[in-house]
């Protein structure tokens, strides 16, 4: 079964302090691995997207990286602001044939940014 | 939130009473889907739409129905609400579904409190 597994569930850091969220996943055949940002009574917003042969793909502040062979990735904050407090939801899409595929969702981890 | 509108924003219904929920989006995209998301997992498909009228199942259908007359409006209706069925769901659209790097745009999600 796919499955995509975030961590920590949550965390709280300090204004300009940096964080690194962790996704580890089982999907396969994998496709590619997108990092969503959901803020509070909003749906999610792409981030990134990474596909297999990609290491690092930043996006201003954002940095994810991607580990095919452990199946790992990571996104990287730098000098957190208060408006990074915000859900991160990590999606991994699989090739299910017949040119569609098959998102699966992680859980997220909920990122807490105080003054 | 990418021409995507959902309605209403906010509903309270009582177990056992009928409930449709709207999708609409502005952005002439061929695949719609609808999501719920629940604390402690992942965001979970309900159905999706690959064109007018053809929809499918996603993982978590039963005690739910949808249609697509036209390409712009996607509903989900719940035929008797159960207190079970109390969540937040999400509309999303996309391109299409046979691309890799196909991106889902999310609405803005109604919140749902079955009593």
């Amino acid at each position: 079964k796919n499955q995509v597994e975030q961590s920590p569930q949550s965390l709280i850091i300090l204004e300009g302090k940096n964080c690194t969220l962790q996704c580890n996943y089982t999907v396969s055949p994998f496709s590619n691995l997108r990092w969503y940002k959901q803020d509070t009574g909003r749906g999610p917003v792409s981030l990134t997207i990474m596909t297999f042969s990609e290491n690092t793909k930043s996006n201003g502040r954002y940095t994810a990286t991607l580990d095919a062979d452990t199946k790992q990735s990571s996104l990287h904050i730098t000098a957190s602001q208060l408006s990074d407090s915000a859900s991160y939801i990590c999606v991994v899409s699989a090739i299910t044939g017949a040119g569609s595929y098959q998102l699966t969702f992680g859980k997220g981890t909920k990122l807490s940014v105080i003054p | 939130d990418a021409g995507i509108t959902q309605s209403p924003r906010h509903k309270v219904t009582e177990t056992g009473t009928p409930v449709t929920l709207r999708c609409h989006q502005t952005e002439n995209h061929r695949y719609m889907y609808w999501y719920r998301q629940d604390p402690g997992h992942g965001l979970r498909l309900i159905h999706y739409s690959y064109g007018v009228k053809d929809t499918d199942k996603g993982e978590v259908s039963d005690g739910y129905s949808v249609s697509r007359s036209k390409t712009e409006d996607f509903l989900l209706t719940l035929e008797s609400a159960t207190s079970s069925q109390t969540s937040v769901y999400f509309c999303a659209i996309s391109e299409s579904r046979g691309s890799s790097h196909n991106e889902q745009f999310f609405g803005p999600g109604t919140r749902l409190t079955v009593l």
